[in-house]
């Protein structure tokens, strides 16, 4: 089956801890991108990579990185940096030329 | 003003009621709109995209109204599995950002 995966489901970081989610893909898409959504507000864009070895920070960066080794991979890792990490985690890709985004089923991160 | 705008709900209608939401959105630029459908905790899946003249999916109707900066989702002869929530996505065109709504909570009574 084509399709996103996220892993884990559930992830718990503990104090002054980075952690690293994981986004894989077999659509054969470009683009990826990673959001971050909490409780009453809408996805807000974290980082997205419209190509191998190419990405951008989003509107709420901060605390986070990425990388983009290959086309299948965007893994984001949330650091230390970020103190408020509690939310659920939304991995998405789109097939170039096209305007659809699908999702994986996500990863709820919080805080011990 | 937020650049896509929601009510956000919940909106409680029987089983067999039609439903209509609205979101409106502020960049008069946006040039695709789609409506995703998020159940509880889980991710948002793609419910309709919102073609300039309107479509229809089944029981389901986008409309865009350009004038106006919005676009509206109708469900006709309301289930209990319409039950979730209801989020707006914009995107401009030749940009790699979208900008979604809070959504629009729907409960469907038995």
């Amino acid at each position: 089956d084509g399709g996103i995966t996220q892993s884990p489901k559930y992830l718990f970081r503990k104090e002054g801890q980075n952690v690293t989610l994981s986004c894989e893909q077999n659509l054969n898409h470009d683009a990826m991108y990673w959001y971050r959504q909490d409780p009453g507000q809408g996805l807000r864009l974290i980082y997205y990579s419209q190509i191998v070895n190419d990405f951008q920070k989003g509107d709420i960066a901060e605390g986070y990185s990425v990388s983009r080794e290959k086309k299948e991979s965007f893994p984001l890792t949330v650091t230390s940096a970020q103190k408020n990490p509690t939310a659920f985690y939304l991995c998405a890709s789109r097939a170039k030329g096209l305007n659809i985004q699908y999702f994986g089923a996500g990863t709820r991160l919080s805080v011990l | 003003r937020k650049e896509v705008e929601q009510d956000p709900g919940p909106f409680n209608v029987p089983e067999g009621a039609t439903v209509a939401f609205n979101c409106t959105y502020s960049n008069s630029a946006s040039q695709s709109f789609f409506w995703y459908r998020q159940d509880c905790r889980k991710e948002p899946k793609l419910l309709m995209s919102v073609y300039s003249s309107g479509n229809e999916d089944g029981r389901f109707t986008a409309q865009l109204n350009r004038a106006s900066q919005y676009i509206s989702l109708l469900i006709r002869d309301s289930k209990l599995s319409d039950s979730a929530t209801y989020l707006c996505v914009v995107k401009g065109e030749g940009t790699y950002k979208y900008i979604f709504g809070t959504g629009t909570r729907l409960k469907v009574l038995a």
